[in-house]
């Protein structure tokens, strides 16, 4: 079975400031992973993703995640905050590419600082 | 605008109400999905449909009843909720079943009262 584990329920950052969200994951299998970002009033949307090949995928937004195999992490990070990123972001982890279900973590929102 | 629209936004109901949930989707997908968000807690996932086929019921008490008439609707019947129920309930949407990217709705916020 596939878990996801956020740390940090909570982030504050100031507006320009490195924004840098901690997923850990367990699988038994390489795994397939993703950020998903909910705005206030909104439902999820696909941020980034892994899947193979290059270990540091981009997403939209600025935003970026490195897939760590050896650490089993999967931190999304940018490198300046604007304030339109306040949101809630959402780790998650599928098994393989013929698993269909997705493992979300408890989810860290974040607040931007003017 | 995802192309997953759900409604009522907001529900409030008596724990001997029954009331139900709509969901539906423009995106010509295959796939429909009911998810739980509760405070803090990892998003749970209820049922999947795939070409209008239940294919995951995931241990979810029958006080929640899923049904799927066509591809484009989902729709979440609901029937003596606990107030441990309350939370937001989310639909999604994928092109096949097995797809990565989830389109969700806003979500219905539900109270049981």
């Amino acid at each position: 079975a596939q878990s996801v584990t956020q740390l940090g329920s909570h982030v504050s950052v100031s507006e320009g400031a490195l924004v840098l969200l901690r997923c850990n994951y367990s699988s038994s299998v390489p795994p397939y992973l993703f950020w998903y970002v909910q705005y206030p009033n909104q439902g999820l949307q696909l941020l980034l993703k892994y899947t193979t090949g290059a270990t540091l995928v981009k997403g939209i937004n600025g935003f970026e995640a490195e897939f760590k195999k050896s650490e089993t992490s999967f931190h999304l990070t940018k490198p300046s905050a604007h304030m339109s990123d306040a949101a809630e972001y959402f780790c998650a982890v599928r098994a393989s590419v013929d698993d269909y279900k997705l493992s979300f973590g408890a989810g860290t929102t974040v607040t931007v600082r003017a | 605008e995802t192309g997953v629209t759900q409604t009522p936004r907001h529900l409030v109901m008596g724990m001997t109400n029954k009331k139900s949930l709509k969901c539906e989707q423009h995106l010509g997908h295959n796939a429909m999905y009911w998810y739980k968000q509760s405070a803090k807690k990892p998003l749970e996932l209820m049922f999947v449909y795939s070409l209008e086929e239940r294919v995951e019921n995931n241990s979810v008490p029958s006080r929640f009843s899923p049904e799927c008439p066509n591809s484009s609707h989902l729709f979440l019947h609901l029937h003596t909720l606990q107030p441990e129920d309350s939370a937001l309930y989310l639909c999604a949407s994928s092109p096949h079943r097995i797809n990565e990217k989830l389109f969700f709705g806003s979500g219905t916020q539900l109270s049981v009262l």
